[in-house]
């Protein structure tokens, strides 16, 4: 089945630790995008990329660092510069530049920080 | 003030009850609108894209007003199974097409 999966869905860290979350889609999408939800807010934006080996900085990018090797894969770093790092945090990708193409969210993961 | 603003709720209403949301925006230059909805603790979901001249889809009816930037969503019959956060969601022109989220607002629908 085609979709955006993500890994693990619960992750739990010590404070001062570096940790990679996985996002991993099969859609053929060009762009993918992390956002954190804190409680009691909207969705925020981290980093996006539109196409591989290139990525942008979002809203909130400050202690975190992304790659794009490859288009189906797009993991995220939360380094321990990251202030208050637990959250929920949702992957999603979207097909092309071209008009607004639909984003599709994969099911997220649950970060705590001990 | 906040780019995209709802009220958070939570509206409690009785299956069967015609309840509404609104949400305003800030940015003038915003391009694209869409409501999208969110079981508790589940990912976004797009319910539907809100167009110019208004659009309805079953039970769920969208409008937009770009003159006073505000979108509206409308919910008739509602059904148990309608409770969640309902997030209203811009496009922001530029490059990336990037989204910019409400907070939402909760819906429980009550027998």
């Amino acid at each position: 089945d085609g979709g955006i999966t993500q890994s693990p869905k619960y992750l739990f860290r010590k404070e001062g630790q570096n940790v990679t979350l996985s996002c991993e889609q099969n859609l053929n999408h060009d762009a993918m995008y992390w956002y954190r939800q804190d409680p009691g807010q909207g969705l925020r934006l981290i980093y996006y990329s539109q196409i591989v080996n290139d990525f942008q900085k979002g809203d909130i990018a400050e202690g975190y660092s992304v790659s794009r090797e490859k288009k189906e894969s797009f993991p995220l770093t939360v380094t321990s510069a990251q202030k208050n790092p637990t959250a929920f945090y949702l992957c999603a990708s979207r097909l092309g530049e071209v008009g607004y193409n639909e984003q599709f969210f994969g099911p997220g993961t649950r970060l705590t920080v001990l | 003030r906040k780019e995209v603003e709802q009220d958070p709720g939570p509206f409690n209403v009785p299956e069967g009850a015609t309840v509404a949301f609104n949400c305003t925006y800030s940015n003038s230059a915003s391009q694209s609108f869409f409501w999208y909805r969110q079981d508790c603790r589940k990912e976004p979901k797009l319910l539907m894209s809100v167009y110019s001249s208004g659009n309805e889809d079953g039970r769920f009816t969208a409008q937009l007003n770009r003159a006073s930037q505000y979108i509206s969503l409308l919910i008739r019959d509602s059904k148990l199974s309608d409770s969640a956060t309902y997030l209203c969601v811009v496009l922001v022109v530029g490059g990336g097409n990037k989204l910019t989220f409400g907070t939402g607002t909760q819906l429980k629908v009550e027998l």
